[in-house]
């Protein structure tokens, strides 16, 4: 079975250029999150949808950052413009739908950005 | 200037010994635990799982405890191995909103 599947799995940019990255959710999977990781701060969430919907935002750093899910088995993240402080690996995350808790991650995707 | 980043506690052990990661969580409201297992360069994997309405659960050579009076999670790995080394991660469902909140983690070394 594929797992949650991202691309591109790593991303080089000059600040300034934008970015995005993408996350292909298990197939059947209802909710899908976005994290980020760094030595600074951990894991982090920034934003999750149920049903292509997002419910919670709240984690997405600023308005350089934005997230869309346009259809179940599609989510991008983007960055515009991005900055050397962007720099982290970034996971999208699935799971079944409501009353199920265990969430599958992707294989990340390590930005940097110069 | 020179950032400075997470210092992760580290948890050394003799291949063949036990473990024990100690997590404390932060929302009493929590009603659910899991923790996760990192390997380098690697996306977080499901280990084992528990609920507020029990203290113990039991895998295969993994058991989670829960002490939900002083918000603290355990996880006991029997006979450890060196496929074991990894970062490990806590996270509850914050307030059983559906959402999950990591801990820092905790590097495991597992020495031959």
């Amino acid at each position: 079975d594929a797992g949650v599947i991202q691309s591109p799995r790593h991303e080089v940019t000059e600040m300034g250029q934008e970015v995005t990255l993408r996350c292909k959710p298990i197939s059947g999977h209802n909710s899908l999150f976005w994290y980020r990781q760094t030595m600074m701060r951990g894991l982090e969430l920034l934003i999750y949808f149920n049903n292509n919907v997002p419910i919670d935002d709240s984690g997405m750093p600023e308005d350089r950052f934005s997230a869309k899910m346009p259809n179940a088995s599609f989510s991008t993240l983007k960055i515009q413009p991005s900055e050397p402080r962007d720099s982290a690996v970034y996971f999208c995350a699935s799971k079944p739908g409501q009353g199920a808790y265990e969430q599958y991650f992707g294989p990340g995707t390590r930005l940097t950005v110069t | 200037g020179e950032s400075v980043g997470l210092h992760l506690p580290t948890l050394s052990v003799q291949e063949g010994d036990n473990s024990i990661i100690n997590c404390a969580y932060s929302n009493s409201a929590s009603d659910y635990f899991i923790w996760y297992k990192q390997e380098s360069g690697k996306g977080p994997q499901f280990i084992i799982d528990i609920r507020s309405n029990m203290d113990k659960r039991q895998g295969q050579r993994v058991t989670v405890l829960l002490n939900k009076t002083v918000k603290h999670l355990s996880l006991q790995i029997a006979a450890t191995q060196p496929g074991d080394s990894a970062v490990y991660f806590c996270a509850e469902d914050w307030g059983n909103t559906g959402k999950l909140i990591f801990g820092q983690g905790t590097t495991l070394q597992v020495k031959p």
